[in-house]
């Protein structure tokens, strides 16, 4: 079956800090990959997303991540983390062979001033 | 383009009180989803529609819960008997593409918060 974690639920950072954040999932076969960043009070929006090519792939603000299919793994990361950048970031898997899209459980970053 | 639309943005209805959510797509937009997020289960698929038609209704947590799309831009999400445990965000999101919901960005609208008392 098709899941994604998220190992970090709860990522406090002060301003300048690098972030990663991890992202796992397990299925066997192709997949598409997506970050979707959630600010307070907002809506889910698309950070980036990977469907093939270069597995480095950058997103809007400053935000990249990385394709390692031999992990599994899909981080998200930024050198250097500004006050609005708090948020919840989600990771999702998606396959057009199971026509699924499942999503992280969320990783809520706090970035202090 | 306005994106997707929802209303009411908030809805708090007492125990036993039908609840309707509403959901206007991205026009152009074949797939159209319902999510509920709460703190406890994080962000999860009720239903989805392709072309009007629904696809998965899996994650429908019971019978209280039906969804219906009469139209390509318009859907509604109704729960009856509403219940304390109901209350949450609700997202509808739309996509384009032909190849699932896995294959294409999704189009979040900025959710209803449903409290039941």
């Amino acid at each position: 079956a098709q899941s994604v974690s998220q190992h970090n639920h709860h990522v406090i950072l002060s301003e300048a800090a690098s972030l990663e954040l991890g992202c796992n999932y397990s299925y066997g076969g192709t997949v598409n990959l997506f970050w979707y960043v959630q600010y307070p009070g907002q809506h889910l929006q698309l950070l980036l997303k990977y469907f093939s090519g270069d597995p480095l792939v950058k997103g809007i603000k400053g935000f990249e991540a990385e394709f390692i299919k031999s992990k599994f793994s899909f981080n998200l990361r930024k050198p250097s983390v500004q006050w609005s950048d708090t948020a919840e970031y989600f990771c999702a898997v998606g396959s057009s062979n199971t026509g699924k899209l499942i999503f992280g459980q969320g990783t809520t970053l706090q970035v202090k001033p | 383009d306005a994106g997707v639309i929802q209303s009411p943005r908030h809805e708090v209805t007492e125990m036993g009180q039908e609840v309707t959510l509403r959901c206007k797509p991205i026009s152009g937009h074949d797939y159209l989803f319902w999510y509920r997020q709460t703190m406890m289960r994080g962000l999860e698929l009720l239903i989805y529609f392709n072309n009007n038609v629904p696809i998965d209704d899996s994650g429908m947590p019971e019978d209280r819960f039906s969804a219906k799309m009469p139209n390509a831009s318009f859907s509604t999400l109704k729960i009856q008997p509403s219940e304390p445990r109901d209350s949450a965000v609700y997202f509808c999101a739309s996509s384009r593409l032909a190849g699932g919901p896995g294959t294409d960005t999704q189009y979040f609208g900025p959710g209803t918060r449903l409290t039941v008392l």
